[in-house]
């Protein structure tokens, strides 16, 4: 069936670090991908989205590119802040009835 | 705009009472949904409607209930509330259709003792 899988966290990192959070995913056909982030005690907001292979979508520094070959759509950032500590969930979206699909998320731990 | 609003922001239930978790969205979106996500974990489908009078079970829709009778309002119905159903609910609206992301509201956190 259709998964998804994220690098486990959490991911703690020190400000102004390279960041990656990686995310591959199953699913038939090609599916819409998006980013959410879940900032603490608050409901989850679109970071970002990529609708077809090799197109790059991008927001608030963060960048993702839709990878068809390895079905791949990675997370990155240049320098990360302490306002991005948060948890970030890859959700494809599947063709057929427009479910996303979810996984655990990635904890994300900016020390200053 | 409000976009996604959900009440109540917090409840505590006893076992077996029931209740009802209220949704609204003004966007005019067609699909909406209900998620749950317990601690650490991703979201969970319960329910989803793509339209007024139209709803359909998730992944998760055992001990719930929905309805969808406006555009606007999809409430979610606990009966007999059981421990298992301690989480955060979240309710969601889209566009109809691929490529449209999902605005979700703020959240329910629910706990069942």
């Amino acid at each position: 069936g259709d998964s998804v899988t994220q690098m486990e966290g959490p991911v703690t990192l020190s400000e102004e670090a390279f960041l990656t959070i990686n995310c591959t995913y199953t699913a038939t056909g090609y599916p819409s991908l998006f980013w959410y982030v879940q900032y603490p005690g608050e409901g989850l907001q679109l970071l970002l989205k990529a609708t077809k292979a090799d197109d790059k979508g991008s927001n608030k520094g963060f960048e993702a590119t839709y990878r068809k070959e390895t079905t791949s759509f990675h997370l990155e950032k240049g320098s990360v802040q302490v306002s991005d500590s948060a948890v970030y969930f890859c959700a494809p979206q599947t063709r057929s009835n427009y479910q996303l699909i979810w996984g655990a998320g990635t904890k994300l731990i900016i020390k200053p | 705009n409000a976009g996604v609003t959900q009440t109540p922001k917090f409840r505590i239930l006893k076992i077996g009472q029931s209740m009802t978790l209220q949704c609204a969205q003004d966007m005019n979106h067609n699909y909406m949904y209900w998620y749950r996500q317990d601690p650490g974990m991703g979201l969970k489908l319960i329910y989803y409607s793509v339209g007024a009078g139209i709803t359909d079970k998730g992944e998760v829709p055992n001990g719930y209930n929905v309805s969808r009778s406006t555009t606007e309002d999809f409430p979610l119905r606990l009966e007999l509330a059981a421990p298992s159903q301690t989480s955060v609910y979240f309710c969601a609206s889209s566009q109809t259709g691929t490529d449209y992301e999902q605005y979700f509201g703020p959240g329910t956190r629910l706990t069942v003792t």
